[in-house]
Order: C-alpha cells, then structure tokens, then sequence
C-alpha cells in the first residue's frame, strides 16, 4: 500500500528557505501515470496547492507562489521536494505531500502524507 | 486562476439529517470536481472524484452531483463520523484551486 511521508524542520527564521522532502514507500514513485503534489493548510484555514511536478520533472506552480517556489523530485531515492524562499509568518501551515492520480482526463490527490507543521519564527 | 466558492462555510446539523454543501466555480469546470473529508488532526482524504465518482471504501450515504459552475456534495443521513470539514477541488485548470471548506458541526 502506497505511503507517503514530509520530512523536514519544523522551525524555519523568517526571510530563510523552507525546505521539505516527500518520501514516497516502495515501487509506486515509479509509475509513470501518477504524479506528485505539495498542498498547504494554514492553522485554522483551508487547503492551498503549491504546485505539482510529474514523474520527468515537469513542475506546475499556483500563481500565489510560483516565485518563491520549487518542486523537485529524485526517482534514484523514491522522494520529492519543496524549497519555499523567503519565508514570513504568512508560510506557517501544515504541509502535505499527496500522490496525484489521472485517468486520462480528470485528477486527483490520492493518498495524502500525515502532514508536516512548519512554523514560521526567530 | 478559477475560483471555488463553498457554501456554507459551517453548519450545525444533528444525526440522521440531511446536509447538503455547495460548490461554486468561477468558469465553467465541466465534471472536473473532487470532494476531500478532513477530520480535526488528520490530512484530507478523497471522497468523491469527478463529480460524481465515490471513492472506495466511502459510504453510499455521500453522493456528489452537478457540472459546469455549480456542484453540489449530499451526505442523505448524518452518522456521527461525518462531523468533518469538506473541501471542493476543481482540476479543470492545470493551476489546481480548492474551495474555502465547509465544516460540518453537531447540533
């Protein structure tokens, strides 16, 4: 059964990168019909998408972040990456990874990791 | 980017009703909507795909329906697991948007 697993420092200065790795269990991170998501939830608020990136690399960004963000992934190590720059209290949220299936015409995020909380503080 | 609106944001109905969460979009989004549940603590979990789609696993009680801007989420009798937040997620656009939530009290 696929899981997914965030890692990464809980606490991050302001102004400094987030940077978070998604480890993603057995041979799964290797179909190549699925692909890979960050979405965030700050406390007390709702889901927000940062961004995609397929199996090849291909990354898609939400437009709230697209100049801060990175989505990287490593097949060799079977995990995937977020670095978020220039971080402020605004960035402190729990941040999820999650597996994005598609049939050929719709998509989805299915399953999600346990979630990461980051806080943003000196 | 597109935009989803949920309504309402919360509700407090008891065990056994029937709730009903809307979802609306900014532009037409075809079938192309997803319903998550989150429990307080724990990550969202897909409930219902393209509209209309349930999920292994997930109770007939929910059912979604709708297309083009406005869709709709029906939960036919409230069990006590439900008490829950949901969120809409339109993947129309490659730029993927989630609904605000809608949180699901008991009265």
């Amino acid at each position: 059964q696929l899981q997914l697993r965030e890692s990464g420092p809980g606490l991050v200065k302001p102004l400094e990168t987030l940077s978070l790795t998604c480890s993603v269990s057995g041979d799964f991170f290797r179909d190549t019909s699925y692909n890979w998501g960050w979405i965030r939830q700050p406390p007390g608020k709702g889901l927000e998408w940062i961004g995609t990136v397929t199996y090849s690399g291909i990354t898609y960004y939400g437009p709230s972040l697209k100049s801060r963000v990175t989505i990287s992934v490593d097949s060799s190590k079977n995990h995937f990456s977020l670095k978020l720059t220039s971080v402020t209290a605004a960035d402190t949220a729990i941040y999820y990874c999650a597996r994005q299936g598609y049939n050929g015409y719709a998509n989805w995020f299915d399953p999600w990791g346990q979630g990461t909380p980051v806080t943003v503080s000196s | 980017d597109i935009q989803m609106t949920q309504s309402p944001s919360s509700l407090s109905a008891s065990v056994g009703d029937r709730v009903t969460i809307s979802c609306r979009a900014s532009q037409s989004i075809s079938k192309f909507l997803n319903w998550y549940q989150q429990k307080p603590g724990k990550a969202p979990n897909l409930l219902i795909s393209t509209t209309s789609i349930l999920q292994g696993g997930v109770p007939s009680r929910f059912s979604g329906s709708g297309s083009g801007t406005y869709f709709t989420l029906t939960i036919s009798s409230l069990q006590p697991e439900d008490f829950a937040s949901y969120y809409c997620q339109q993947t129309y656009s490659s730029l993927l948007t989630f609904g605000g939530g809608t949180k699901v009290h008991i009265k």
